[in-house]
């Protein structure tokens, strides 16, 4: 069975630094992906970003970037220049290529301070 | 396009009281899914659908059914709810294929007392 690890339940970032949020995850499957959503207290599922477990590169989009290190089975989420509006649950996620099922961490909540 | 929708927004169910949480997508989405959301959790699957007519369970099904016979819609039944099933109910679908979005719904709050 997969696994979604976050650690960090909680975190204080000052405006305009960055931030790396934790996941770690379990699988025994060769081929996976593992995804970023963010949740702001609105309560909606913002898709942030996504990495094949068979990407070559990091993956990048706009402020996010993912640090996907393969044999410690992270896939760490970093946030450059951090605005008020990140100020919000972020959740990692594993998919199962079966049906493209996602596994979820617990989640950490990001405060962004002025 | 209004995406995924989902109705309705908010409900309070007695307990033994039964529901269904609709779910419609008009982005001709084959994969579809019902997540719950637990307060400061992270989401788990109840049921995924691959396509019409096509069902699987996730990770918590117990007490949960579901159909899909037709592409946009996968509506979500609660027989006998529970005090167990209050919760935040997503509907999410996505494109064929590894590595794509899942597009979610404003969820549904459940609250069975």
């Amino acid at each position: 069975a997969q696994k979604i690890t976050q650690t960090q339940p909680g975190m204080f970032v000052q405006e305009k630094e960055a931030v790396t949020l934790d996941c770690t995850y379990d699988t025994s499957d060769p081929s996976y992906g593992l995804f970023w959503y963010k949740q702001p207290s609105s309560g909606e599922m913002i898709f942030l970003i996504y990495q094949g477990s068979y990407d070559q590169q990091n993956a990048t989009e706009g402020r996010y970037s993912l640090n996907f290190q393969k044999a410690r089975k992270s896939a760490n989420l970093v946030i450059s220049a951090s605005q008020l509006g990140d100020s919000a649950m972020y959740f990692c996620a594993m998919e199962e290529t079966a049906g493209n099922k996602l596994t979820f961490g617990g989640g950490t909540r990001v405060l962004v301070k002025p | 396009n209004a995406g995924v929708t989902q109705t309705p927004k908010f409900r309070i169910l007695k307990i033994g009281q039964s529901m269904t949480l609709q779910c419609t997508q008009d982005m001709n989405h084959n994969y579809m899914y019902w997540y719950r959301q637990d307060p400061g959790m992270g989401l788990k699957l109840i049921y995924y659908s691959v396509g019409a007519g096509i069902t699987d369970k996730g990770e918590v099904p117990n007490g949960y059914n579901v159909s899909r016979s037709t592409t946009e819609d996968f509506p979500l039944r609660l027989e006998l709810a529970a005090p167990s099933q209050t919760s935040v109910y997503f509907c999410a679908s996505s494109q064929t294929g590894t590595g794509k979005e899942q597009y979610f719904g404003p969820g549904t709050r459940l609250t069975v007392t």
